[in-house]
């Protein structure tokens, strides 16, 4: 089945600073590739997804890039603020209703 | 908005105990899912079920049952609580999408934080 690797587990940037996380899949079949956010506390929540007919989507400070030949996707943050704070986590679907997750990474961002 | 309710935010159980823990949600989904969240582990994926009465396994099935008699409502079971089991359980929900790409966006409850003494 689907294998969904993320590094780093953790991340710690200076306010202002970017923040990349690198996730990569194992199933070449996967089309579908959402991050969720997940604030201390609380429930994960989408943030951005991508689709595997593009190569890059962008929402404000946000950005996910897919390379499908190397079956691996990044998130990108930029200008990060201390609501960045969280674990994000990377999945992959290829389609049949499975979501599998990453590991999750923690990102603190520092004043 | 999207309701995902889960029944119990903090249960504790003994070794051997049958435990249920019930989801509910409003919006009329097709899919619904419960996965587990352990430190470093991630969301793992335990069952899910795209429609009534229909269920398919995760990745780690092990130990627990489910159960979809209603559309809005999804249910997972332990029918003997092991050490090994206490974890926080996450239910979540997404619509069918159209056409042959089914995924789309999960919709969490608060989480069900079960201890198993």
């Amino acid at each position: 089945g689907e294998n969904v690797e993320q590094h780093p587990s953790t991340l710690s940037v200076q306010e202002g600073d970017s923040a990349v996380i690198k996730c990569t899949y194992s199933d070449s079949a996967s089309n579908y590739f959402p991050w969720y956010k997940q604030e201390l506390g609380k429930r994960p929540q989408l943030i951005i997804d991508i689709r595997s007919n593009v190569g890059e989507k962008k929402d404000q400070r946000i950005a996910v890039t897919l390379n499908k030949t190397a079956k691996h996707f990044s998130l990108h943050i930029t200008e990060t603020q201390p609501e960045d704070s969280a674990v994000y986590f990377c999945a992959a679907s290829k389609g049949d209703d499975k979501i599998i997750f990453g590991k999750g990474t923690r990102l603190h961002i520092l004043p | 908005d999207v309701k995902v309710t889960q029944s119990s935010r903090y249960l504790v159980k003994r070794t051997g105990e049958k435990v249920f823990l019930e989801c509910v949600q409003d919006m009329d989904h097709e899919n619904m899912f419960w996965y587990r969240q352990d430190p470093g582990l991630g969301l793992r994926l335990i069952y899910f079920s795209y429609d009534v009465k229909m269920k398919e396994k995760g990745d780690i099935p092990e130990g627990y049952s489910v159960s979809r008699e209603k559309k809005e409502r999804f249910s997972l079971i332990l029918e003997s609580a092991s050490t090994n089991q206490t974890s926080m359980y996450l239910c979540a929900s997404s619509l069918w999408a159209s056409g042959r790409v089914k995924d789309g966006e999960l919709f969490f409850g608060e989480g069900s934080r079960l201890t198993v003494l």
